[in-house]
């Protein structure tokens, strides 16, 4: 059982250059949500999908967009990479409603140069 | 925005002392969940807290939610080198109809022989 996976671990891009961090969860979770971490700042919420078929803005999405291809993906998109997107990126994926906790991929650090 | 203070924001401590942090916020909480990050990993659930008053262990772990429900607590007893890490709290507005989690900022653990 994999859980959250995410692809890839490791990226270093080039300011202006695109990319897409990909995510998949194999627990039949209805919500997914893709979260930054940065040094003393915990994490943000970038956007988050409740469920198959929506996606809502988190607190910091801009210079990202998101699309939920079916219930197990979640993909998040740079269009333009700049240097301040350089942080690690989690995916994480819940079912929906009060009782649950989220469960988290292994992250993808991302360097914007 | 965030709206935990979580608390202290580092803790050097020696092996076997007994570690303390807690997390309170700005609006009333039904949920708490206190989670650990180990270097180069995503978050992983350590303890949920579901009822005001309601006090939960795992092991070495003790977490609290706060008869206000504003805070919690987590308590780590006798610490040995593989608790360093960061350690999160997370809850869930009671008006917050979806469900959505809060972070804190984090505490990092850091254990010495």
């Amino acid at each position: 059982n994999a859980g959250v996976t995410q692809t890839p671990k490791f990226q270093v891009l080039k300011t202006g250059q695109s990319m897409t961090l990909q995510c998949a969860q194999d627990m039949n979770h209805n919500s997914m949500y893709w979260y930054r971490q940065d040094p003393g700042m915990g994490l943000r919420l970038i956007y988050y999908s409740a469920s198959e078929g929506t996606t809502d803005k988190g607190e910091v999405p801009n210079g990202y967009n998101v699309s939920r291809l079916n219930k197990r993906e979640f993909s998040l998109r740079l269009e333009s990479a700049a240097p301040s997107q350089t942080s690690v990126y989690f995916c994480a994926s819940s079912e929906l409603g009060n009782n649950y906790g989220y469960t988290f991929g292994s992250g993808t650090r991302l360097t914007v140069v | 925005g965030q709206q935990l203070n979580q608390s202290p924001q580092s803790m050097f401590i020696q092996e076997g002392e007994d570690v303390s942090m807690n997390c309170t916020s700005s609006s009333i909480f039904n949920t708490w969940l206190w989670y650990k990050q180990d270097p180069g990993e995503g978050p992983v659930l350590l303890i949920a807290l579901y009822k005001a008053g309601e006090l939960t262990s795992n092991g070495r772990l003790t977490a609290q939610f706060g008869i206000t429900r504003k805070d919690s607590f987590l308590n780590i007893s006798a610490s040995i080198p593989s608790d360093v890490g960061i350690y999160f709290c997370a809850g869930r507005e009671t008006t917050d109809s979806w469900g959505k989690l809060q972070f804190g900022a984090g505490t990092q653990v850091v254990v010495t022989p």
